[in-house]
C-alpha cells in the first residue's frame, strides 16, 4: 500500500537542532523528497535522496535514509526561526501512463522559539 | 518568468455553484497536476496531465474535470461545488522524463470554501 506518516508537530528553541521523521511504506519509491511550505505558500523543494542513497547533506539540511525501516529524516542544524514552516515528506512512485506520483504525509508543523 | 500561477487566491462558493480554478506555466513543463490539501491529509493528487491533449484521473478525481488544450494551461472545473471540496488547491508542474530531475514546481495555491 501507499502510506506516508509524520509527526504533526515539533517545537524547537533557536540555535538547536531540529529532526523531522518520516516513515514510508512502499518499497518501490526510488526518490524521497522533502519540501517545505510557508504560511500562505506552496510547497517549496527543500532536498531529495535517491533510494540507494544513505544520507545526504545540503548545507544545514541533512536526509537520512533507512532503507530497511523505511524510514527518512530530515535534520535541520542550528535552527532559525526562518525554518518555521510545515514540512512535508513524500515518496515518488510510478502512476499510470509513467507519470511519477508523488504520495505526501500530512506534514510536520516545525515552531521554533528564542 | 513567473513559474506557476493560480487564480483565484481565495474563493467562496455556495452549494452547487460551479466554477473554474485557473493554472498557467511558462516553464514549457509537460506534466501538470492538480492537488488538494487538507488538514492533517497531506496533499493528495485529483488529476494530472503528461502534455497538452493528454489527461488522467489521479486519487480523488469525483466532482472535479480537467482539459489541457495547451502546455501553458491546465483549468481544473468543480460542475457543481459540494462542501466535501472546501480545501486549498495546488497546481503543481514538472518536467517529464529523467528521474531525479523531475521536481515538481507548486503554484501558491486558491483558498476555495463551499458553503
Amino acid at each position: 500500500g501507499e502510506d506516508v506518516e509524520q509527526s504533526l508537530f515539533l517545537s524547537v528553541r533557536e540555535g538547536d537542532s531540529s529532526v523531522i521523521n518520516c516513515t514510508y511504506t512502499d518499497s518501490s519509491s526510488t526518490y524521497l523528497y522533502w519540501y517545505k511550505q510557508e504560511p500562505g505558500a506552496g510547497l517549496q523543494l527543500l532536498t531529495y535522496i535517491f533510494s540507494n542513497m544513505d544520507m545526504k547533506q545540503d548545507q544545514r539540511l541533512t536526509v537520512l535514509l533507512n532503507k530497511k525501516d523505511k524510514h527518512l529524516s530530515l535534520r535541520i542544524a542550528d535552527t532559525q526561526t526562518g525554518d518555521s514552516a510545515i514540512y512535508f515528506c513524500a515518496e515518488r512512485l510510478k502512476f499510470s501512463g509513467g507519470y511519477n506520483k508523488l504520495i505526501f504525509g500530512a506534514g510536520t508543523r516545525l515552531a521554533v522559539h528564542p | 518568468n513567473a513559474g506557476v500561477t493560480q487564480t483565484p487566491k481565495f474563493q467562496v462558493l455556495k452549494t452547487g455553484q460551479s466554477m473554474t480554478l485557473q493554472c498557467a506555466q511558462d516553464m514549457n513543463h509537460e506534466y501538470m497536476s492538480w492537488y488538494r490539501q487538507d488538514p492533517g491529509m497531506g496533499l493528495r493528487l485529483i488529476h494530472y496531465s503528461v502534455g497538452a491533449g493528454i489527461t488522467d484521473q489521479g486519487e480523488v478525481p469525483n466532482g472535479y474535470n480537467v482539459s489541457r488544450s495547451t502546455t501553458e494551461d491546465f483549468p481544473l472545473r468543480l460542475l457543481s461545488a459540494a462542501p466535501s471540496q472546501t480545501s486549498v488547491y495546488f497546481c503543481a508542474t514538472s518536467v517529464a522524463g529523467t528521474p531525479g530531475q523531475d521536481t515538481q514546481y507548486f503554484g501558491p495555491g486558491t483558498r476555495l470554501t463551499v458553503l
